[in-house]
C-alpha cells in the first residue's frame, strides 16, 4: 500500500511566525507534488504543486521545498496569518495508468493572535 | 465558473439501507474522482472515471460499494446495505487531464451518517 508520511499531525504557530509541514513518500510515479488546504465543511483546494525538475517552488507566502534523494517534501508558510487556520494535506500521484492521489494524513494548523 | 457539485451536502440513513450520492464534475474534465475522508483513515481514494476507458474501481472498500458516470459527465456513487463504518465524508473530485498530473478540484462533498 502507497503511503505518504505526513508530519506533524497538528501545528499552532503564532500569527507571524512560520509555519512547517513535512512530507516523505516512497515511490512516485508522476513526480508531481501537490499540497492541498481544507477548510471546515469544505472540499480540499489545491494551494500549490511542484514537479521537482527544480528543488523550491514559491508562491507568495507558499513554498515547497522537495529533496528527492531523501523522497521528502515539505510545506513552508511565512508569516503565518489566522486565516491560514486549515487542515494540509500533502499528496503524492504513486500510479501508472490515472492521477489518483495519495494523502498524507493530514496536518490541522492553527495561527493565534 | 461552476466548480464540482455535490448533493446532498449530508445525509442521515438508517444502517441496512441504500444510498445514492450524486456529483456534478466541472463542464469538460474528462477525469472524475471519488474520495472517502473518515476521522480514522484520512482521505482515501475509490474509484476513477476518465473518459469512456473502463473506471479503475481498485479503491471500492466492499462490493457494496459501486459508481457509474452518465454520458462521461454526472456519477452517482451508490453504497447498498449501508454500514455504520461507512459513516464518512464523500468527496468528488475532477480534472481535465490525460496524464500528466492535472489539478483536480474537489466539490464540497456529502457527509454520510449511518446510525
Amino acid at each position: 500500500q502507497q503511503q505518504v508520511k505526513q508530519s506533524p499531525q497538528s501545528l499552532i504557530v503564532q500569527k507571524g511566525g512560520i509555519s512547517i509541514i513535512n512530507c516523505a513518500y516512497e515511490n512516485t510515479a508522476f513526480d508531481y507534488f501537490p499540497w492541498y488546504q481544507q477548510f471546515p465543511g469544505k472540499g480540499p483546494a489545491l494551494l500549490i504543486a511542484i514537479r521537482p525538475d527544480v528543488s523550491e517552488k514559491k508562491e507568495g507566502r507558499f513554498t515547497i521545498s522537495f529533496n528527492k534523494s531523501a523522497k521528502q517534501f515539505s510545506l513552508h508558510i511565512m508569516d503565518s496569518q489566522p486565516g491560514d487556520s486549515a487542515t494540509y494535506f500533502c499528496a503524492d500521484i504513486s500510479n501508472f495508468g490515472n492521477e489518483k492521489l495519495t494523502f498524507g494524513t493530514g496536518t490541522r494548523l492553527t495561527i493565534i493572535p | 465558473g461552476a466548480g464540482v457539485s455535490q448533493s446532498p451536502s449530508n445525509k442521515v440513513t438508517e444502517k441496512g439501507k441504500d444510498v445514492e450520492l450524486r456529483c456534478d464534475p466541472i463542464s469538460g474534465h474528462t477525469a472524475l474522482y471519488w474520495y472517502r475522508q473518515s476521522l480514522g483513515q484520512g482521505l482515501e481514494f475509490l474509484i476513477y472515471f476518465q473518459g469512456n476507458s473502463a473506471p479503475d474501481k481498485s479503491g471500492l472498500p466492499s462490493d457494496r460499494f459501486s459508481a457509474e458516470r452518465t454520458g462521461g459527465s454526472v456519477s452517482t456513487l451508490t453504497i447498498q446495505r449501508t454500514q455504520q463504518e461507512d459513516s464518512a465524508v464523500y468527496l468528488c473530485a475532477s480534472s481535465y487531464s490525460g496524464t500528466g498530473a492535472g489539478e483536480q478540484y474537489f466539490g464540497p462533498g456529502t457527509r454520510l451518517t449511518v446510525t
